[in-house]
């Protein structure tokens, strides 16, 4: 399974963007990219995927680089309940099989 | 919709106990899965169906773990006999295959505690 390189932590201030970065050198031609993220005493909830071209959704925006070697979660405006952390998942076309790293831990403050 | 539901919530028991835990998933979807997650180990897959088939039990820890879906709305994850490094939270999650198979729905997971 090609695997993925996120931050520990990172820190935000309520309503400014965040960036949320993920290094996948290995990724291949057919993996997704996905993101999911854990609030405190909840399960993880999906939060946006995508293949080679950016994606917006009504969550968060995803940057994928052109080679695909490394992708940017985007949160445009933080708010407290953002705070959780967040996992950068790589998941092959033909598996339905999701591989959780240790994530990124995002803090933010008021 | 309700969601993924899981159940206990809780549950604490003696080393050497079974236990059984239970998941609905949502209704309609065809793909589930259970994880269990560790502060030392993380997030991690034991198994997953879809139709109601084990596709990938590889990550299932040893032969005391045993993962059943019997129809489609109901799964069991038993461990048989317990131990304590087995205290966990444990969830299931469903997705719907096909075209928005991308999104795995969490259910609010199971707390196990061993003693």
């Amino acid at each position: 399974d090609a695997k993925t390189t996120q931050p520990n932590s990172m820190e935000s201030n309520e309503e400014e963007p965040v960036h949320l970065p993920c290094n996948h050198s290995t990724i291949s031609g057919t993996d997704y990219i996905h993101w999911y993220r854990q609030l405190p005493s909840q399960g993880p909830e999906y939060v946006i995927h995508g293949l080679t071209s950016n994606v917006n959704n009504r969550m968060a925006s995803l940057a994928i680089a052109e080679d695909r070697k490394s992708s940017t979660l985007i949160l445009h405006r933080a708010t407290l309940r953002d705070a959780a952390v967040y996992y950068c998942i790589l998941r092959g076309a033909n598996t339905d099989k999701l591989i959780f790293g240790t994530g990124t831990r995002l803090q933010v403050f008021p | 919709d309700a969601g993924v539901i899981q159940s206990p919530r809780h549950e604490v028991t003696e080393m050497g106990q079974e236990v059984t835990l239970r998941c609905k998933p949502i209704s309609g979807h065809n793909s589930l899965f259970w994880y269990r997650q560790t502060m030392m180990r993380g997030l991690e897959l034991l198994i997953y169906f879809n139709n109601n088939v084990p596709i990938d039990d590889s990550g299932m820890p040893e032969d005391r773990f045993s993962a059943k879906m019997p129809n489609a709305s109901f799964s069991t994850l038993k461990i048989q006999p317990s131990e304590p490094r087995d205290s966990a939270v444990y969830f299931c999650a469903s997705s719907r295959r096909g075209l928005t198979a991308h999104e795995q729905f969490f259910g609010p997971g199971t707390r196990l505690t061993v003693l």
